[in-house]
């Protein structure tokens, strides 16, 4: 059964900071790993989707990169803003349904 | 505008009822979802489908109903039979086939009373 883990669970930094959000998954055997954005009590944004067979995603300042064979996936912030603050999720598409399993998040704030 | 939609964004339930959340969209996917998600967890699958008239259950569908008769929409019942059925109920949808990346509806919060 596949799993999803995200650590740290929670992160501070101040603003202006680079960082990196981690994920790894036990079963390698995935179609895609999608990195989604959360704000307390709202629904989910979609940031970045990639495919089994690429290496890395970029959208503005975020950069996605994955490792399938050693199972994990990295999500790089650029120059954080205290807008940025939010549960960062990760999710892996596996099995012929391609549902998504989902990590417990990474609780992040970005401190002005 | 193309988008999900959920409705309510707030339910309450007494104990012993059913209830039924609505989940719409006009993306024109093919393929919809149905995820749980309670405080501090990641969020798991009730049901999904992935044509109309066909659903497949997920890895916690006890306690819960689907059904899928038109392509835009997936409504979910929480039966009485769900036990611990407070928690925040997201839906999602697709195209088919590889790369099918999921966009999420803004969620349903359900509170039993």
């Amino acid at each position: 059964k596949q799993e999803v883990t995200q650590i740290p669970a929670a992160l501070s930094v101040p603003e202006g900071e680079n960082l990196v959000l981690n994920c790894s998954f036990t079963d390698s055997a995935i179609y895609n790993l999608q990195w989604f954005r959360q704000d307390p009590g709202k629904g989910l944004t979609s940031l970045l989707l990639i495919q089994s067979s690429q290496r890395e995603q970029t959208s503005g300042r975020l950069n996605a990169s994955l490792d399938k064979s050693s199972g994990r996936s990295t999500l790089y912030i650029a120059a954080s803003q205290p807008g940025d603050s939010a549960t960062y999720l990760c999710a892996v598409s596996t099995g012929s349904a391609r549902q998504l399993t989902f990590g417990s998040g990474t609780q992040l704030t970005v401190l002005p | 505008d193309g988008g999900i939609t959920q409705s309510p964004k707030y339910l309450f339930r007494k104990e012993g009822q059913n209830v039924t959340l609505s989940c719409e969209q006009n993306l024109n996917h093919d393929a919809m979802y149905w995820y749980r998600q309670d405080p501090g967890q990641g969020l798991r699958l009730i049901y999904y489908s992935h044509i109309v008239n066909d659903f497949q259950k997920g890895d916690i569908a006890e306690g819960y109903s689907v059904s899928r008769e038109k392509k835009e929409s997936f409504p979910l019942t929480v039966t009485s039979a769900q036990k611990n059925p407070t928690a925040f109920y997201l839906c999602a949808s697709s195209i088919q086939g590889i790369g099918n990346e999921q966009f999420f509806g803004p969620g349903t919060r359900l509170t039993v009373l």
